[in-house]
């Protein structure tokens, strides 16, 4: 079945911490995206790639890394640097003909 | 700058009621227009979309949704509404044909 993968689903960090979220899709597509959502302000953009080896900031980027060394996987990174990092965090990837955004099952990271 | 809006934070009807989610986007040329449905600590699963052409489209689960211009509206529709639509609905725009831009989400909540 083609689709976005997000592991794990719930992950917990001591502040100071930086930690790796995962985001797989074998759907082929070029466009990836990373969302955080945070009880009533809906999904903000954090970082896209449209290409591999390339990403652009999105509207909150700062404490925030990527990267885009294959198709398939665009991993982020929240570092100690995210003043706020608790969240729901969203990847999802676009397809080239029907520009459709795919979700993940999103991933809850806690810091405490 | 680009902005989606869903004055609507929560609404509550009751199941076999009809439904309008409201959305209104700023911005002078026609974007393409989605709606998303999110179930509590899930990813966003697309309902539909408008690119072009006939400004009513019709999506899964029953689900339509009306582009008007003059209004820069989408609203999304329902004409009977049953428990499991219970969820968040988010409208979203694309206007560079790779950035998404989301509304903040509108909970439906649906009363026996």
């Amino acid at each position: 079945d083609g689709g976005i993968t997000q592991s794990p689903k719930y992950l917990f960090r001591k502040e100071g911490q930086n930690v790796t979220l995962s985001c797989e899709q074998n759907l082929n597509h070029d466009a990836m995206y990373w969302y955080r959502q945070d009880p009533g302000q809906g999904l903000r953009l954090i970082y896209y790639s449209q290409i591999v080896n390339d990403f652009q900031k999105g509207d909150i980027a700062e404490g925030y890394s990527v990267s885009r060394e294959k198709k398939e996987s665009f991993p982020l990174t929240v570092t100690s640097a995210q003043k706020n990092p608790t969240a729901f965090y969203l990847c999802a990837s676009q397809g080239q003909v029907d520009l459709e955004q795919y979700f993940g099952p999103g991933t809850r990271l806690t810091v405490t | 700058a680009q902005s989606v809006t869903q004055p609507d934070i929560h609404i509550t009807v009751s199941e076999g009621a009809s439904l309008e989610l409201r959305c209104n986007y700023s911005y002078g040329a026609t974007p393409y227009l989605f709606w998303y449905v999110q179930s509590p600590g899930q990813g966003l699963q697309l309902l539909l979309k408008y690119f072009s052409g006939d400004t009513l489209v019709q999506g899964i689960k029953g689900f339509e949704a009306e582009f008007k211009r003059s209004q820069s509206s989408f609203n999304l529709r329902k004409p009977s509404v049953h428990w499991s639509d219970a969820a968040e609905y988010f409208c979203a725009v694309d206007y560079n044909f790779n950035k998404f831009y989301f509304g903040s989400g509108t909970k439906l909540n649906v009363k026996p």
